[in-house]
């Protein structure tokens, strides 16, 4: 079946502009998570949704960074006014979740993103 | 402060020799902890997930431990194949309200045919 799509694979913007990156989870998984990892790092927790709400946005790096999630299906990561330091790759997954078992999360390809 | 260390150099092995990839962490409480394998320019791939009261797991050549009381887990690659030359990950999952998943720096693995 089909996996965790992204999109764009890659995005060149300059300084100062908006971009809006997409997620398509597994269909039926309920969780869904956003990850930033930068060159030669470990994966930074961004949000993490349930459903369409997002129990927890303490990874947002700044109000910069916002996050949607509707039809408890597909997922936008906003950055306003990029800066250099967005720089990275942008990765999500979901996983199925009942109760509190736990799954394991399935990638996407992940977004490489570049501001120039 | 709390914080998840991997194997801070990269690891170079022979192939048909064992891996032994190290996650130590400090001030987490994990329910469970999962392991990781990331190609360059993949998402990470699920491996192995262990429970805080499974000392280890086992699947095909692949081995983990779990000590809480090191608060460390040990990943291991048997008869090792150039083909499992890759980034690592391990990571700790809190039962919070739903499950936060902390990820590891990575261990780079490296098999010399």
């Amino acid at each position: 079946g089909a996996g965790v799509s992204q999109s764009p694979s890659n995005k060149v913007t300059e300084k100062g502009k908006d971009v809006e990156l997409r997620c398509d989870p597994i269909s039926g998984h309920t969780a869904l998570y956003w990850y930033r990892q930068s060159l030669g790092q470990g994966l930074e927790f961004l949000i993490y949704f349930q459903g369409n709400s997002a129990p927890d946005k303490s990874g947002l790096p700044s109000d910069r960074f916002s996050a949607e999630r509707t039809g408890g299906s597909v997922s936008t990561l906003t950055i306003q006014r990029t800066q250099q330091e967005d720089s990275a790759v942008y990765l999500c997954a979901s996983s199925l979740v009942f109760g509190r078992a736990t799954y394991e999360q399935y990638f996407g390809p992940g977004t490489r993103l570049t501001v120039t | 402060s709390q914080k998840i260390e991997q194997n801070s150099e990269a690891l170079n092995i022979q192939e048909g020799k064992t891996a032994t990839l190290t996650c130590n962490y400090t001030n987490y409480s994990p329910a469970y902890l999962q392991w990781y394998r990331q190609d360059p320019g993949r998402g990470p791939v699920f491996l192995l997930l262990i429970r805080e009261n499974e000392k280890e797991k086992r699947k095909e050549r692949l081995k983990v431990t779990f000590d809480t009381t090191l608060k460390q887990s040990l990943f291991h690659i048997t008869a090792s194949q150039p083909a499992d030359s890759a980034t690592y990950l391990c990571a700790l999952v809190l039962q919070t309200s739903y499950d936060k998943v902390i990820f590891g720096p990575g261990t780079s693995l490296s098999v010399i045919p």
